[in-house]
């Protein structure tokens, strides 16, 4: 399993663009990105995944470079109720090279404020 | 469609008491997951499993055990309640094998666990 180092907390402003980058420097090549949002006192979910260049849906913008070595989460426009922790994993969606497993870590403590 | 639902929200257990939490999906997921997260943490995997009948450790099985009987089903059980396993429970299934290799976790609400 590729590991990945993300920043433990980040602040921003209401309005503001808020990117947070996600280092993967071992992902092998059919591992996809995936980026989840947790809010207090709940379960994560799902925002958006990416194998490589930019995919983009109504929550946010994901940025992978060429050589698929980090990505880059993009909020665009937060408001107070993206305060929350985003966790950024790498792996085979299929299974077939990581067991199946699914290790989120300590995620980015994002901050919003007025 | 319920989606992913535990049993149960809350429990107090004293040290030493054994319990099960259940948790149960309608989404015909082949995998399904048990965490844990304590307060300011992240989530760590306790064991998971990739099938009916299957089950695998994580990143802290210890002082859990886990059953799959039923592909719907997932349950994790706790034979003696340590203070150290006070902790907050979820539990999720995944999505795979879908168009253009997307897949999603779907997590249940919680299980609040304090073990006095």
């Amino acid at each position: 399993l590729a590991k990945t180092t993300q920043p433990i907390s980040m602040d921003s402003y209401e309005g503001q663009e808020v990117n947070i980058t996600c280092s993967h420097n071992n992902i092998a090549t059919n591992d996809y990105i995936t980026w989840y949002q947790q809010f207090p006192s709940q379960g994560p979910r799902f925002i958006i995944q990416g194998y490589k260049t930019k995919v983009t849906n109504e929550v946010a913008s994901l940025f992978i470079p060429a050589d698929r070595k980090s990505s880059t989460l993009s909020l665009p426009r937060v408001s107070l109720s993206d305060t929350a922790v985003y966790y950024c994993l790498v792996g085979d969606p299929d299974g077939s090279s990581n067991t199946g497993k699914l290790i989120f870590g300590q995620g980015t403590t994002l901050q919003v404020k007025p | 469609n319920a989606g992913v639902t535990q049993t149960p929200k809350f429990r107090v257990l004293k040290t030493g008491q054994s319990m099960t939490l259940l948790c149960a999906q309608d989404m015909n997921h082949e995998y399904m997951y048990w965490y844990r997260q304590d307060p300011g943490m992240g989530l760590r995997l306790i064991h998971y499993s990739v099938g009916e009948g299957t089950t695998a450790k994580g990143e802290v099985p210890d002082g859990y055990n886990v059953s799959r009987l039923k592909k719907q089903n997932f349950l994790l059980g706790l034979e003696s309640a340590a203070p150290s396993q006070t902790s907050v429970y979820f539990c999720a299934s995944l999505l795979t094998g879908v168009m253009e290799g997307r897949t999603e976790a779907f997590f249940g609400q919680g299980t609040r666990l304090t073990v006095v």
